[in-house]
């Protein structure tokens, strides 16, 4: 399974704006997740996205995904402090749920 | 709440002894994945169980070994401690070893080697 660059490394925003974060990928996939992981504690799966899919939403979510461009962003709208978190996308490409991480976004919302 | 729970959740070990944690999985799920992650690094995966049986594994020696048991829950064993192996266990559980889908991952094991 092949691993996913997020980019910024690190982001900080006020409370109330949007936040967002980009994937990179190197080979053909199937899906893309998107993860989100408190501090010191277990990722949060956020949302999967289909390799015939183009945009999906859930909640404040966005994500988007360009196979031509092989990438992907993830927008959070009208963020909260509770959003503070390190995000990860993880790119799917069959085999098994083997799936690979970056480094992560390091988001911090400041109130 | 994911339904996966790893035990324990800190633990202090010394270097060159060795450490067992485990993973009970979710319900219903027969695939459990491990993953290491350092301080400020993302997890990487050390390797994956389904029904029982190794299903591939990631850049880890040896020393670093699992087990799953018929009712699905997970074994992770390290050998021959080292500084480095101080991190963020975590586990993950999922349905099935087909296309990947979501992952279930517990709050960890944090393991400290002195």
């Amino acid at each position: 399974s092949q691993q996913g660059e997020e980019d910024p490394q690190a982001l900080s925003i006020q409370e109330g704006e949007n936040a967002t974060m980009n994937c990179s990928y190197k080979t053909s996939i199937n899906n893309l997740q998107w993860y989100r992981q408190n501090s010191g504690r277990g990722l949060v799966h956020l949302i999967l996205i289909r390799s015939n899919e183009r945009e999906k939403h859930s909640g404040r979510l966005r994500v988007t995904l360009d196979t031509s461009k092989k990438s992907s962003s993830l927008l959070i709208t009208a963020s909260r402090a509770a959003d503070t978190a390190s995000y990860f996308c993880a790119p799917g490409a069959g085999g098994g749920n083997k799936l690979t991480f970056g480094t992560g976004t390091q988001l911090k919302v400041e109130l | 709440e994911t339904g996966v729970t790893q035990s324990p959740t800190h633990l202090i070990k010394t270097r060159g002894q060795q450490v067992t944690l485990r993973c009970s999985s979710q319900s219903g799920h027969n695939t459990v994945s491990w993953y290491q992650q350092a301080l400020g690094q993302g997890p990487q995966f050390i390797f994956q169980y389904y029904r029982e049986e190794e299903n591939g594994r990631g850049n880890f020696p040896p020393r670093f070994s699992g087990l799953q048991f018929p009712n699905y829950s997970s074994e992770l064993n390290v050998n021959a401690l080292e500084l480095d192996d101080s991190a963020l266990y975590l586990c993950a559980s999922s349905l099935g070893r087909g296309v990947s889908g979501e992952l279930f991952f517990g709050e960890g094991s944090r393991l400290t080697v002195l």
